[in-house]
């Protein structure tokens, strides 16, 4: 069974710019979770789509926003880009909602503000 | 919410020595806490978990305990190896979702 696959790899853009990401879960599965990994913050929550519905949603402004398909394929898009915004994103699925249930995660999109 | 403070940033231990990560949490109604192992140019991947009502669980050379009076949790590596060389991750449960710590480099040397 094919993991989590995640495209593009990496990507440069520019401040001001937007972004788009994408994230195909396994096979079967159903909530996909998108995260950001950074140096100094670590593994920060952005949010949690299942069923093509938002479920949670970390601290983050309303430049990061997603979106999830009918076939749980999901993307996540960020608008007017900040360096800050430079980081690893990872995108992890499920098989349904809920913390308890593993989680599988893709090699993550690297995306450089410049 | 919930706050995961993680010990200690980076550990080199040289291998057939044990290893031992810490982490604290603030949230008393946390009930899960997972593991994670990260290697280079890879996403994280779960290695073991524990849930609230148990105080400890092996699986082969990995263990974790988890004392809730406390609030703290920590992951246990026996008779290290140059493979178990990562990144790990120690999360809890806030709600529906799940709080990571800061990480911790593990370095084996043959």
């Amino acid at each position: 069974k094919a993991g989590v696959t995640q495209t593009p790899r990496y990507l440069i853009k520019t401040r001001g710019q937007q972004v788009t990401l994408s994230c195909s879960p396994i096979s079967g599965h159903r909530s996909v979770s998108w995260y950001q990994q950074t140096p100094g913050q670590g593994l920060q929550f952005l949010f949690e789509y299942f069923s093509e519905t938002q479920r949670n949603k970390g601290n983050f402004p309303g430049r990061f926003s997603g979106r999830q398909f009918s076939n749980s394929r999901s993307e996540m898009n960020v608008s007017t880009l900040e360096l800050g915004d430079s980081a690893l994103y990872l995108c992890a699925s499920r098989l349904t909602s809920g913390v308890e249930y593993e989680q599988y995660f893709g090699p993550g999109t690297r995306l450089t503000v410049t | 919410g919930e706050n995961v403070e993680q010990h200690p940033s980076t550990l080199s231990v040289q291998e057939g020595d044990s290893a031992v990560i810490k982490c604290t949490y603030s949230d008393s109604a946390s009930n899960y806490f997972p593991w994670y192992k990260q290697e280079l140019g890879k996403g994280p991947q779960l290695i073991i978990d524990i849930r609230s009502n148990v105080g400890e669980k092996k699986d082969q050379r990995i263990a974790v305990t988890l004392n809730k009076t406390a609030k703290h949790f920590s992951l246990h590596i026996t008779e290290t190896q140059p493979e178990d060389s990562a990144v790990y991750f120690c999360a809890a449960r806030d709600t529906d979702k799940l709080i990571f710590g800061t990480g911790t480099r593990l370095q084996v040397f043959p």
